[in-house]
């Protein structure tokens, strides 16, 4: 198994309030990714990075700002959260040397905002 | 327009029986692949398998496998002799690659329940 973990797993918090998400990987794998998952939407993708200080926006990046100023840890942050940010949030690493390039999730981290 | 549409919201399947989950894609990158994960109620994500774009033939592992077809844009997920520990959330996926970048795009899910 991938050595990916996150950090709070279980968090409830107030409207305004900064939130900040930890992924920690410990396979030296390029590629991380934020996830949120909510029903009927399935996982849709929030940052993700390609290296340190290498990242990029996904679909549903409005309201999260990322870092990733080490290989091993990429961190999520909602400035200031809004109820509709509660969701259950994952953290994937893709595969390095892997030709199929499948993703390795942590085992997420369950977000309400008051 | 949505790059992976999984049509079945939810299914219902008689155990030992065989079953298809659809996927459709939509994609300009001529190198991606499509994924299928699984996901129990317990909520962990499971990779399941993976077919490339320029392979020829369709993936199988074990009880599963990929119905590919290019022309049509589709990528079926089928599973043989269904058990009850099949029930779960199933999530079709698509790698696409950008300038040497890559992600992961999901569709919306399908729940399987088997039914004893």
């Amino acid at each position: 198994d991938a050595g990916i973990t996150q950090s709070p797993r279980h968090k409830v918090t107030e409207t305004g309030t900064p939130v900040t998400l930890r992924c920690h990987q410990t396979e030296n794998h390029r590629y991380m990714y934020w996830y949120r998952q909510d029903p009927g939407h399935g996982l849709r993708l929030i940052h993700y990075s390609y290296g340190v200080k290498d990242t990029d926006k996904g679909e549903v990046s409005d309201g999260y700002s990322v870092s990733r100023s080490k290989t091993e840890d990429f961190l999520l942050t909602l400035e200031s959260a809004t109820s509709s940010q509660t969701s259950v949030y994952f953290c994937a690493i893709s595969g390095q040397g892997r030709d199929t390039g499948e993703l390795f999730f942590g085992e997420g981290s369950r977000l309400t905002v008051l | 327009a949505q790059k992976i549409t999984q049509t079945q919201p939810g299914m219902f399947v008689q155990e030992k029986e065989a079953v298809t989950l659809d996927c459709t894609y939509d994609t300009s990158d001529p190198s991606y692949g499509l994924f299928w994960y699984k996901q129990p109620s317990s909520g962990e994500m499971i990779f399941l398998i993976y077919q490339g774009s320029y392979d020829q033939q369709n993936a199988t592992e074990g009880r599963y496998s990929l119905n590919f077809q290019k022309a049509r844009k589709s990528a079926n997920l089928v599973i043989s002799a269904s058990q009850l520990g099949d029930s779960a959330m199933y999530f079709c996926a698509m790698r696409e690659r950008f300038f040497g970048n890559e992600k992961l795009t999901f569709g919306t899910g399908t729940r399987l329940t088997i039914i004893p």
